[in-house]
């Protein structure tokens, strides 16, 4: 079974410049989360998106958006860069109820997109 | 607001000894709490998880422990080995809640 997989690995960008960034979620899973690992800190929770509907957003500012596609796929798109986005940018997935046995939503991560904006 | 905080950004261990990896939480209406491993350059791996109706939960060399009244968890490694050695995230959530709050991780490092 194919993981949570991340486009672009590495992206380079100049501050004031847009990036998207892709991402496919395991088969089967309807919800997509964003986080954001900036360089020392923790995890960051960006957004939720679940059956093409965003749920929850983070602390962050409105030129971080994105979407959910029919097929379950997601985009996040980070306008007018500033040097303080460089960060690695993680996608996840679960079902939508996915809390299992053990009662915890357990996400499944990809291996990230390291966006650097220069 | 941190509602989740690891307050030891490192810790190192001799192959065969225990680990313990330390997670503090501010907000009581967490009620599962879960243990993450990143290998550089992978996304996070999860590797346990305990409802706070619980107090311990073990799987294999892992086990977690919870004390809700001290609003605290630690997940003790043993015996470590030099494959343990990562970046561990603890994180948390509400009943039935879909996003999971980390913290801001532990490395570990073990030395054979």
């Amino acid at each position: 079974e194919a993981g949570v997989t991340q486009s672009p690995t590495h992206l380079i960008k100049t501050r004031g410049q847009q990036a998207t960034l892709r991402c496919s979620p395991i088969s089967g899973h309807t919800s997509v989360y964003w986080y954001q690992q900036a360089l020392g800190l923790g995890l960051q929770f960006l957004l939720w998106y679940d059956e093409g509907e965003e749920r929850n957003r983070g602390n962050f500012p409105p030129r971080f958006s994105g979407r959910q596609f029919p097929n379950y796929s997601s985009e996040l798109n980070v306008n007018a860069l500033e040097l303080e986005d460089s960060a690695l940018y993680l996608c996840a997935s679960s079902y939508t109820h996915g809390w299992g046995i053990s009662g915890a939503n357990v996400l499944t991560f990809g291996a990230g997109s390291r966006l650097t904006v220069l | 607001d941190q509602q989740v905080k690891q307050n030891s950004p490192s810790l190192s261990v001799q192959e065969g000894r225990i680990s313990i990896l330390n997670c503090d939480y501010t907000n009581s209406m967490f009620d599962y709490f879960l243990w993450y491993k990143k290998y550089p350059a992978e996304g996070p791996t999860f590797l346990i998880s305990i409802s706070s109706i619980k107090d311990k939960n073990e799987d294999g060399r892992f086990t977690v422990f919870l004390n809700k009244s001290a609003k605290h968890l630690s997940l003790h490694i043993v015996p470590s080995q030099p494959g343990d050695s990562a970046v561990y995230f603890c994180a948390a959530s509400v009943k039935y809640g879909n996003k999971l709050v980390f913290g801001a991780g532990t490395i570990l490092r073990v030395k054979s």
